[in-house]
């Protein structure tokens, strides 16, 4: 992998429903695994920085999983809520920040 | 945390034209970063502004088209020149308090171009 990659690119789901997405990196020269949300009109907020391969991070009813030698990272929101939609930012720091394009989640009532 | 202010927040601008984007932070710090969003796209970093020395440009970005200033250790600008429609972004000042910690983000300006 050679960018970072998120899955899926949009989800509805609703009211209570858990729900989780992806993302892929590229493992070789790995230093962090960031994820942020941003909702509309709003700048983007920091929601997990992972470093440890196995490392899980946990929010209130957000939590997040890496792995570093796979180069993947989930994360997953039990119980989704209307203010949970927003979207959802993975990116992947080597010498930079490199972001994927996003998992545009829409919670209904 | 870091309060981050960006102005303006929105513009609609005509073709051949410049904008200058304002960001304004509650704290010193030594880098800031300038990113991008444009359609459908994911969030690229156009340069890293440094206080007292030119900012560094990522590959495709260049200094005649977003030229940027930092004069001090709260404030930037990036300039987006000779504007054409596929400039039509959002445009992102950030900033980090090093190591591993995330990165903090203004508003944000949505560009228009005509």
């Amino acid at each position: 992998i050679l960018n970072v990659e998120q899955s899926p690119q949009s989800l509805h789901v609703q009211e209570g429903d858990s729900t989780n997405f992806t993302c892929s990196f590229p493992s070789s020269n790995f230093y962090a695994l960031h994820w942020y949300r941003w909702e509309t009109a709003k700048s983007p907020e920091a929601l997990f920085v992972m470093t440890l391969n196995g490392d899980e991070k946990k929010k209130g009813r957000i939590s997040a999983t890496l792995n570093t030698k796979e180069g993947y990272s989930y994360l997953y929101i039990k119980g989704s809520q209307p203010e949970d939609s927003a979207t959802y930012l993975c990116a992947s720091a080597t010498d930079k920040l490199i972001f994927g394009t996003g998992t545009r989640l829409q919670v209904f009532p | 945390s870091a309060v981050i202010s960006q102005k303006p927040s929105r513009d609609i601008c005509q073709r051949g034209t410049s904008l200058t984007i304002q960001c304004q932070v509650d704290s010193q710090v030594t880098m800031m970063f300038w990113y991008r969003q444009q359609p459908g796209q994911s969030l690229t970093l156009i340069a890293t502004a440094n206080q007292g020395s030119e900012a560094t440009y990522e590959s495709g970005f260049v200094i005649d088209k977003f030229p940027i200033s930092r004069p001090n250790l709260t404030f930037s600008t990036l300039t987006v020149s000779n504007m054409s429609p596929e400039d039509s972004s959002i445009y992102l000042c950030s900033v980090k308090f090093g190591g591993n910690s995330p990165l903090h983000f203004g508003n944000g300006t949505r560009l228009t171009v005509t």
